[in-house]
């Protein structure tokens, strides 16, 4: 079983929703990645949370610590924000820290 | 720009072969890590290196090789041994303290 779960695995939406992508992680983080992957392979980081809210342009993440949950979420969303989103949570596994990766979220924007 | 650079992009061998897949960073960060993608899942972890000449198995390593006698340098050679090495393999570096920066992968295809 995956420590870090993504839902919905598959979303469709219309130029300008408001989208909503969730994180769970069944045990205790340093910090939480949102990450975004192009059909071309490519990973860009978006944001590494450990409490609280960050906000970079269309794009807001908040965790709770306590519910072990995270949220991503793109204001007017547009068909370029296609793409697969990633969370993955910071985990201490023995003596190191390492991140263990959700399967992703595929985000389709139609115009 | 700083940045992780993995080449090639595309590579093909037989079955059978050794193949050494390059990953390179100017971003004078410590860290480096080896990530393992394939269809449906999230992202593995193969090898990491906290340091010039030292370096650590992950979770998925049986089959593979890493050294790192630079710091800018991380190569994996995927050996004969790996039973299924066609995948897509992602290169990340950190800093301490600091988010990741990904590389835009190579798609090794095993025939």
């Amino acid at each position: 079983k995956n420590e870090v779960e993504q839902s919905p695995q598959n979303l469709t939406a219309q130029e300008g929703e408001f989208i909503t992508i969730n994180c769970s992680y069944s045990v205790g983080i340093s910090a939480l990645h949102w990450l975004q992957q192009h059909p071309g392979g490519g990973i860009v980081s978006l944001f590494m949370l450990s409490s609280g809210k960050k906000k970079h342009g269309r794009l807001i993440a908040t965790i709770n610590i306590q519910e072990k949950h995270s949220s991503l979420h793109i204001t007017a969303s547009h068909p370029r924000d296609s793409a697969v989103y990633i969370c993955a949570a910071n985990q201490l596994r023995g003596s190191n820290y390492k991140l263990t990766f959700g399967k992703g979220t595929l985000l389709t924007v139609n115009p | 720009d700083g940045g992780i650079t993995q080449s090639p992009k595309y590579l093909f061998r037989k079955e059978g072969q050794n193949v050494t897949l390059s990953c390179e960073q100017n971003l004078n960060h410590d860290a480096m890590y080896w990530y393992r993608q394939d269809p449906g899942q999230g992202l593995r972890l193969i090898y990491y290196s906290q340091i010039v000449n030292d370096f650590q198995k992950g979770d998925i390593a049986e089959g593979y090789s890493v050294s790192r006698e630079k710091k800018e340098s991380f190569p994996l050679t995927v050996t004969s041994a790996q039973k299924n090495p066609t995948a897509f393999y992602l290169c990340a570096s950190k800093i301490e303290g600091g988010g990741y920066t990904f590389g835009s992968g190579t798609r090794l295809t095993v025939v």
